[in-house]
Order: structure tokens, then C-alpha cells, then sequence
């Protein structure tokens, strides 16, 4: 177990409607990831926050967005949903610093819409 | 072209044989890189990390970087029927995690 905790697990969605899925990082990690995996796909880069900012994005429209809180926990938000969005929403926490590149993931919420 | 690319398979071998899985890059700012493994359903986990070029070795588990090739690669010795699942190869350019890309993952299959 890596000790990041995700929330919810599954949910159901239809077009059009709005999510938000919630993460945990692990204890002493002050960053937070998160990724996309489609069925049969590696996970693709959607941000990632430190220290409560965006530090970096990947190839997601702006209907992607986050929040990282003092406490680092973070969400990600998706607005106007559309049917390609349904896939395994990955959150990562790890350490910034030197040499740490490794990323340590939850379980994943899985988001199907309809 | 995609930044890391990676056989997606499936593999599947005999228990004991000894695994090879590759991923290619084009980035050559890429320095951390990792491979992880995934069961059906669960998050990825880590399995080994390595920085820069050179081996790096984990029990049963090697893994190898040749940036002048843009290559990497992970070997499993004695591979076992656990060792079933989803292999990604990931790499980033900066520290703390930053803007890692993984490649699509190769699925194994370990036969007992």
C-alpha cells in the first residue's frame, strides 16, 4: 500500500455533467499528480500541483482543472463531460527534491459517462 | 511520434523463463526513470528506479538505461505466475515526479 487514498472509487456520469474526484498523498509528500488511463493505455499527464500551484500540464483542455490544499490532499475537477472522458483517473504524490523522481499511486476512481 | 514508446504484447512465457520488456524515448532530457507494474484494476506500483544511465539491480528484478540509445529495458529472472500484469516503463526530465510520461505498458503472462 502506498498510502495514497482516492475518492470515489466508481461513478457514473452523463454527458454534459461535471466531476470531482478527490486524493490523499502520502505522509511528508508535498506534490500531487494526476493522470488519465484509458482502457489498454499507459496513463497520460493531465497536472500536477506543488506547494498549492500548477506546476506543469499535459495535453488536457482548460474543462480540466485541480486544486492542492495546504494539507496537500488535491481534486481534480472536470467540467462538461464528454464520452472519451471515461477512463481510470490516477493521483500520484511524491517528494520534490533532488533524485526523487519516483511517483507512488492510489487505487484510481474509474469514471464511466454516459 | 510519441515520446516513449513501448511493445504493448502480450508476453507470455513459461515460469522460470527469464522476461525481457524494452521501452524506446525520444526526449533527451529524460534522466529518472522508472518501471512499474500494474495488476488488473489497482494503481500502478514501483518497481524500480533508476537515475541517469547504468544498472540497477532489485532481486529478481534489473533494470537497464543506455541513454545514448534512448533505451531502456527491465529484466525478470524466474519469472513466477505472480509476476502476471501490466509492466509500464515511465520517465520524467525534472525531479519531485515532474511531468513523468509512461509508455502504454506491456501485458506479461507468466504460464505455470
Amino acid at each position: 500500500e502506498t498510502g495514497v487514498t482516492q475518492s470515489p472509487t466508481h461513478l457514473i456520469k452523463t454527458r454534459g455533467q461535471q466531476v470531482t474526484l478527490r486524493c490523499s498523498s502520502q505522509s511528508g509528500h508535498n506534490t500531487v499528480s494526476w493522470y488519465q488511463q484509458a482502457l489498454g493505455q499507459g496513463p497520460q499527464f493531465i497536472f500536477q500541483y506543488y506547494r498549492e500551484e500548477e506546476n506543469g500540464r499535459g495535453n488536457f483542455p482548460p474543462r480540466f482543472s485541480g486544486l492542492q490544499f495546504p494539507n496537500y490532499s488535491s481534486e481534480l475537477n472536470v467540467n462538461a463531460l464528454e464520452l472519451d472522458d471515461s477512463a481510470l483517473y490516477l493521483c500520484a504524490s511524491s517528494r520534490a527534491g533532488p533524485n526523487t523522481g519516483e511517483l507512488f499511486f492510489g487505487e484510481g476512481s474509474r469514471l464511466t459517462v454516459l | 511520434q510519441k515520446e516513449v514508446e513501448q511493445d504493448p504484447g502480450p508476453l507470455s512465457v513459461p515460469e522460470g523463463a527469464i522476461v525481457s520488456l524494452n521501452c524506446t524515448y525520444s526526449n533527451s532530457a529524460f534522466q529518472y526513470f522508472m518501471w512499474y507494474r500494474q495488476y488488473s484494476r489497482k494503481g500502478p506500483e514501483l518497481l524500480m528506479y533508476t537515475y541517469s544511465s547504468g544498472n540497477k539491480e532489485d532481486g529478481r528484478f534489473t533494470a537497464q538505461v543506455d541513454k545514448s540509445s534512448k533505451y531502456i529495458s527491465l529484466f525478470i529472472r524466474d519469472s513466477q505466475p505472480s509476476d502476471s500484469a501490466t509492466y509500464l516503463c515511465a520517465m520524467s526530465a525534472g525531479t519531485g515526479g515532474f511531468k513523468t510520461i509512461f509508455g502504454a505498458g506491456t501485458r506479461l503472462f507468466v504460464k505455470a
